[in-house]
């Protein structure tokens, strides 16, 4: 039973372009939600966070949109470049529910030059 | 700080034998997590420590599974016997707090034959 959703297992951009990628969660009782980067051959690493009381948290070229009513977050990478080609996986947690992160099955994200 | 460090970083091990993973967390963090990292499931909890007590382990695929912490700075998790399924890229993160900003080690590329 996946709580955190990514439906789309890879995403191929043009350098420049926007990458939008996207995530549902199922469980209620998330209140932070988070972005991480891999690498090949790394650990993942956080990009960028966002809270349940925000709708929006901007960190230069990336932006992180919530939409509570549909259980719905996006990252948004605005403009793309070749360095941002990695797997992009994101995780909830639940501060009420004590609960740790939960991840997707991520989405490997391909910015052609 | 040299962050979270696992090893070794490649293991090659036959059917039925033992493997012990290592993780060494960041100094001063409260927590300590094992994920796994497989193309159908993506990353998924295993167990996870709060000052060296495993809180839950309900993420242990099974008994041939262990994980300890003997202390604040060294953790392991045995698999006794492998099995091919096994196969799979094995991450080890701590953190001083269960939600959010975790650290994630390179990984332990774990391929049984």
């Amino acid at each position: 039973d996946q709580q955190v959703k990514q439906n789309s297992p890879s995403l191929s951009v043009q350098e420049g372009r926007i990458s939008i990628l996207n995530c549902d969660y199922t469980n209620s009782m998330f209140d932070y939600f988070l972005w991480y980067k891999k690498y090949p051959a790394e650990g993942p690493t956080f990009l960028i966070s966002i809270s349940s009381i925000k709708d929006k948290n901007e960190d230069g070229r990336f932006t992180v949109f919530l939409n509570k009513s549909a259980k719905h977050l996006s990252l948004h990478i605005v403009p793309s470049q070749p360095g941002d080609s990695a797997v992009y996986f994101c995780a909830a947690s639940s501060n009420s529910g004590n609960t740790p992160l939960v991840f997707g099955k991520g989405t490997r994200l391909s910015v052609i030059a | 700080d040299a962050g979270v460090i696992q090893s070794p970083r490649h293991e090659v091990t036959e059917m039925g034998q033992e493997v012990t993973l290592r993780c060494k967390p960041i100094s001063g963090h409260d927590y300590l997590f094992w994920y796994r990292q497989t193309m159908m499931r993506g990353l998924e909890l295993l167990i996870y420590f709060n000052n060296n007590v495993p809180i839950d382990d309900s993420g242990m695929p099974e008994d041939r599974f262990s994980a300890k912490m003997p202390n604040a700075s060294f953790s392991t998790l045995k698999i006794q016997p492998s099995e091919p399924r096994d196969s799979a890229v094995y991450f080890c993160a701590s953190s001083a707090d269960l939600y959010y900003g975790y650290t994630f080690g390179s990984g332990t590329r774990l391929t049984v034959v």
